[in-house]
């Protein structure tokens, strides 16, 4: 199969963590994406790890890759209420050339 | 990081009319580029798969008569909606590649089109 699973919705307090979580089946992935998409735009990369790292931290992000159980997660610390946004999973399969998307999380931001 | 350009960011066309929107790479050279369209509140869904030089590989169940893609130069690929219904308004995002099998896609971001 080709899907990439996400939760619908999350909905945090500004300053503390959000988790986004996602799934996928294709074990032969090489890279996973997490996509942030903010109202009427187009897609922003927030940030991308391999398929042979565990985890990736950038400044307030920190992704973690269990590819045992294809797992992937989004970490953002500290939320502002400016990380309210839809926030995409994607996988990379080399193989097929391909990018295949989760339907998206919404994060919510409460002030 | 590379920049991607999609132009128009948004249109508005009469019905039976059609629209051409481009996607650039700025800065690389895209060997493969992809076309998605989101409808609201949804992913982005795969329409079709384009390499230089070549026929562009469609997706099940999009018409390729009708989502016409040219990807003629490394650094340019259109497509064109033709004869556009008001079901085809959507919001449609381009990504490009650049050469190598594990490179990461750079989107450009997105053209909205309306059809009335």
């Amino acid at each position: 199969g080709e899907d990439v699973e996400q939760s619908l919705f999350l909905s945090v307090r500004e300053g503390d963590s959000s988790v986004i979580n996602c799934t996928y089946t294709d074990s032969s992935s090489t890279y996973l994406y997490w996509y942030k998409q903010e109202p009427g735009a187009g897609l922003q990369l927030l940030t991308y790890i391999f398929s042979n790292m565990d985890m990736k931290q950038d400044q307030r992000l920190t992704v973690l890759l269990n590819k045992k159980d294809k797992h992937l997660s989004l970490r953002l610390a500290d939320t502002p209420t400016g990380d309210s946004a839809i926030y995409f999973c994607a996988e990379f399969r080399g193989g097929y050339q391909k990018v295949t998307f989760g339907i998206g999380t919404k994060l919510q931001v409460i002030p | 990081g590379a920049v991607v350009s999609q132009h128009p960011s948004w249109v508005i066309c009469k019905s039976g009319t059609s629209v051409k929107i481009e996607c650039r790479s700025l800065d690389f050279q895209a060997t493969t580029m992809f076309w998605y369209r989101q409808f609201p509140k949804q992913s982005l869904m795969l329409m079709a798969t384009s390499n230089e030089g070549s026929k562009a590989t469609y997706e099940q169940g999009v018409e390729k008569d009708k989502f016409l893609i040219n990807h003629a130069s490394l650094t340019l690929s259109t497509l064109t909606v033709t004869s556009a219904h008001p079901e085809d308004s959507s919001f449609y995002i381009c990504s490009a590649q650049g050469q190598g099998v594990y490179t990461e896609a750079f989107f450009g971001q997105g053209t909205r089109l309306t059809v009335v």
